[in-house]
């Protein structure tokens, strides 16, 4: 069974400082590697994810993610944060059972930015 | 643009009482689910369909059932609520196949009591 760990529950930076949002995850075979963000009261939305290719995938609102296989890692950046960027974070691992995706999600993130 | 509706968007219920959580999507998905979201546990998939007239149990199915008779709708149902159910609801929606992006509502509060 996979599984997702974000060791860091929760992250304060400063508004223009550079984040990086860590995410491990276990799995067999290749995985699909999600990041989702949820904005207070709201559900989540899709940041970027990855299945193959190009390790640097690049997402919306200028986040990219990079894949290293040797280290399970699918960590999340930005090069300079927002004060809009404060939200909690998900990392998700999809593997294939029975025809059906099943994603298995972190337990979050939670980034706050400071003036 | 609606997506993935669900309702209501808060509720307060009183231990033992039952009720059903709405969700319904436009987007022709085949695939529907239901998540509960608790404090420190991430997203945790209670119930799912693959298509009309098919579900199955997800990792925390007891206490709730679900049926789908169309594609757009998937309810879930507290038979009879408990306090360990209070939560955040998330319904989801996708279309099948590895890697494809799911939708969600955004989310139903419920507090038993």
């Amino acid at each position: 069974a996979q599984s997702v760990t974000q060791p860091d529950i929760h992250i304060t930076v400063s508004e223009g400082a550079s984040l990086e949002l860590r995410c491990n995850y276990s799995y067999g075979a290749t995985p699909y590697l999600f990041w989702y963000v949820q904005s207070p009261g709201q559900g989540l939305q899709l940041l970027l994810k990855y299945f193959s290719g190009d390790t640097l995938v690049q997402g919306i609102k200028g986040f990219e993610a990079e894949f290293k296989r040797s280290q399970s890692s699918f960590n999340l950046r930005k090069p300079s944060v927002h004060w809009s960027d404060a939200a909690e974070y998900f990392c998700a691992v999809g593997a294939s059972s029975g025809g059906y995706q099943k994603v298995t999600f972190g337990t979050g993130t939670k980034l706050q930015v400071i003036p | 643009n609606a997506g993935v509706t669900q309702t209501p968007k808060f509720q307060v219920l009183k231990t033992g009482q039952s009720m059903t959580l709405q969700c319904a999507q436009d987007m022709n998905h085949e695939y529907m689910s239901w998540y509960r979201q608790d404090p420190g546990m991430g997203l945790r998939l209670i119930h799912y369909s693959v298509g009309a007239g098919i579900t199955d149990q997800g990792e925390v199915p007891n206490g709730y059932n679900v049926s789908r008779s169309t594609t757009e709708d998937f309810p879930l149902r507290l038979l009879s609520a408990a306090p360990s159910q209070t939560s955040v609801y998330f319904c989801a929606s996708s279309r099948p196949g590895f890697g494809n992006t799911i939708y969600f509502g955004e989310g139903s509060w419920l507090t038993v009591v």
